[in-house]
């Protein structure tokens, strides 16, 4: 069975700043995906960036980028630039391939990030 | 937005009850999941349907059943009420079953008493 683990409940960080979040993940499977996703308070999940597992190159959306080390089983966030509106719960999740079954999210129990101005 | 839309946002209900939620999916997806995510807690997942036909289920008792009509919209049916049910029911949606990216709904949120 596969876990997602995040140890930092709560994180602050001041606006302009830089932040990271911390996951690792256990699993036995080789093709997977990983993603972060972000709740704010209207409680809608939306996905921030998402990583295949056999890409070595680490993804980048705009000022959010994720250091993926597989062999450590390790899928950090780093937020740059802060700002008021990335304020949320975080969550990391894992999803096991292959493609046409059943797309099933492995969260981590989340990181509530505060941006404070 | 994404789309997919949930009912009611808020519900309140007695132990031993009934309920039943609502998921309208994002048009062209034919994929509706439902996860439940207790408070403090990540989402769970509960099952999916995938062309009207249940596709996955997670670890949650029989009393939790699923809908998928031909429109693709969804519900999820929970019998006999128990207290710890009290959560948010968050449904997402994707254009095929094996697609990674899922679209989330606002969720329901439902108080048991």
């Amino acid at each position: 069975a596969q876990t997602v683990t995040q140890s930092q409940p709560e994180m602050s960080v001041q606006e302009a700043e830089t932040v990271t979040l911390s996951c690792t993940y256990d699993t036995s499977e080789n093709n997977y995906y990983l993603f972060w996703y972000k709740q704010p308070p209207s409680r809608q999940m939306i996905l921030v960036i998402r990583q295949e597992a056999y890409k070595q190159q680490n993804a980048t959306e705009n000022r959010f980028s994720v250091n993926f080390q597989k062999a450590a089983k390790s899928f950090s966030l780093k937020i740059s630039d802060s700002q008021l509106g990335d304020t949320a719960m975080y969550f990391c999740a894992f999803m096991k391939l292959p493609a046409f079954a059943t797309n099933k999210l492995i969260f981590g129990t989340g990181t509530l990030l505060a941006v404070q101005p | 937005e994404t789309g997919v839309t949930q009912s009611p946002t808020h519900l309140i209900k007695t132990r031993g009850q009934q309920v039943t939620l609502r998921c309208s999916s994002q048009s062209g997806h034919n994929t509706v999941s439902w996860y439940q995510q207790a408070l403090g807690q990540g989402p769970q997942f509960i099952f999916q349907y995938y062309r009207e036909e249940e596709n996955g289920r997670g670890n949650f008792p029989p009393r939790f059943s699923g809908l998928q009509f031909p429109n693709y919209s969804s519900e999820l049916n929970v019998n006999a009420l128990e207290l710890d049910d009290s959560a948010l029911y968050l449904c997402a949606s994707s254009t095929y079953r094996g697609q990674t990216e899922a679209f989330f709904g606002q969720g329901t949120r439902l108080t048991v008493v």
